[in-house]
């Protein structure tokens, strides 16, 4: 069975910190997605990683894949409230309609 | 740009009563589409995913069913709720050629 876990579960940070999200699994994915999830709203893409070793930046938001497409992560820079909420990973394997969802991180960003 | 809807936002129905939630999507076609359903605060759990008209894969036995009788509408039923049906379901889709899903804005359903 396909698992994806998220580390840490729960972050809360103060206004302009770093942080980093991990997403590790021991399957390869063709694949990873990243989403953040308001409540009571639909999970919102904000990255899908393809190639390993990939690294994608979405303004203070950095993406990474890792080399042997089991694991990525997310890293912040100087968080801002905004940016709070529920990141998820998900991972895909090409033509098998099946996505593992990680179990989510809840970050909160103190002003 | 694709569009999911999702009806209704939000349902409180009692244990036993019928249910029917539906997604309809707008600005592509032949999309697969997909039922999760999320635990508060959580990951998400497949339903179903269908890749066409009447093609229905079903990912976890239990109290639920979905049908998919037009391209861009998917629907997802039950006969007697039980009160572990309670949750969060997002509607999401996919257009086949890229491993990315988007996702509808869901359906908080509340089993008393």
């Amino acid at each position: 069975t396909q698992l994806l876990e998220q580390s840490p579960q729960f972050l809360s940070i103060q206004e302009g910190e770093n942080l980093t999200v991990y997403c590790n699994s021991s399957s390869v994915f063709s694949s990873l997605q990243w989403y953040r999830q308001e409540p009571g709203e639909g999970p919102v893409l904000l990255v899908t990683v393809v190639t390993g070793g990939e690294v994608k930046k979405l303004k203070r938001l950095t993406f990474q894949f890792g080399d042997a497409r089991k694991d990525s992560s997310l890293h912040i820079t100087a968080a801002q409230p905004g940016d709070t909420g529920l990141y998820l990973c998900a991972g895909a394997n090409g033509g098998t309609y099946k996505y593992i969802f990680g179990t989510g991180t809840r970050l909160k960003v103190l002003a | 740009s694709q569009t999911i809807h999702q009806w209704p936002a939000t349902l409180v129905q009692p244990v036993g009563s019928p249910l029917s939630l539906e997604c309809t999507v707008e600005g592509t076609s032949n999309p697969n589409l997909y039922w999760y359903r999320q635990a508060a605060g959580r990951g998400l759990q497949l339903l179903f995913y269908s890749v066409g008209i009447g093609q229905i894969s079903s990912e976890v036995p239990q109290n639920l069913s979905a049908s998919r009788p037009q391209d861009r509408q998917f629907i997802l039923s039950s006969k007697k709720l039980l009160l572990s049906d309670s949750g969060f379901y997002l509607c999401a889709l996919d257009r086949g050629e890229t491993d990315t899903q988007y996702f509808g804005p869901g359906t908080r359903l509340t089993v008393l």
